[in-house]
């Protein structure tokens, strides 16, 4: 089965420019997340979705930063406008609904570097 | 609020050396998942185990195990005979019952020496 699949690996941009990311979760997972890591405050949870529907954001930064979720088979994280400290990996994970301990799975994660 | 401390930032070894990756969480809830996670050099993120917290068996899965105490809140990984590609981050996690956050530690970055 296909994993979590995460586009661009890679992306550098000057700032003040729109930065958008894009996953595709597995495949019958309900859950959907967006995750960013650095090394000062590690990984953090921006927001995630359920069946589509945004859940919780109150990890997301500032208005700068949106999210959607148009369908199960696609979400995007978008900043508008980017600046220097939004330099990042941007990780989107998925998980099935059911027994708790399910786990989440990660993409590759996209690094994200603003000029 | 949940809390893993990993208290071990960076850990060298020689290659076929054991090594012990340390866990710590705390949490007030009664029910709780425990997760790790393998981030190599090239960056992804890769389950590698999860425990309920109702269930403190051991675990090996070939040269990887895990320890879970409740009465210490730890749940340690254990890699025998280190190799090179063992080489990565480490992250242990929690989740709550019920939420979806999972609570990361800071990790620890364990390099194996040929």
């Amino acid at each position: 089965d296909a994993g979590v699949i995460q586009s661009p690996r890679h992306e550098v941009t000057e700032m003040g420019q729109e930065v958008t990311l894009r996953c595709k979760p597995i495949s019958g997972h309900d859950y959907l997340f967006w995750y960013r890591q650095t090394m000062m405050r590690g990984l953090e949870l921006l927001i995630y979705f359920n069946n589509n529907v945004p859940i919780d954001d109150s990890g997301m930064p500032e208005d700068r930063f949106s999210a959607k979720m148009p369908n199960a088979s696609f979400s995007t994280l978008k900043i508008q406008p980017s600046e220097p400290r939004d330099s990042a990996v941007y990780f989107c994970a998925s998980r099935r609904q059911g027994d708790g301990n399910q786990p989440q799975h990660f993409g590759d994660g996209t690094r994200l570097s603003i000029l | 609020a949940q809390k893993v401390t990993q208290a071990q930032t960076e850990i060298s070894v020689v290659e076929k050396e054991d090594v012990t990756l340390d866990c710590v969480y705390e949490t007030r809830d009664t029910t709780y998942y425990l997760f790790w996670y393998k981030q190599p050099p090239s960056g992804e993120l890769v389950f590698l185990i999860r425990r309920n917290s109702f269930d403190e068996q051991n675990e090996i899965s070939g040269r990887y195990s895990w320890n879970f105490q409740k009465s210490t809140s730890s749940f340690n990984f254990t890699i025998t005979a280190s190799q090179v590609v063992d080489s990565a981050v480490y992250f242990c996690a929690v989740r709550r019952q019920g939420a979806q956050k999972l609570v990361f530690g800071q990790g620890t970055r364990l390099t194996i020496n040929p």
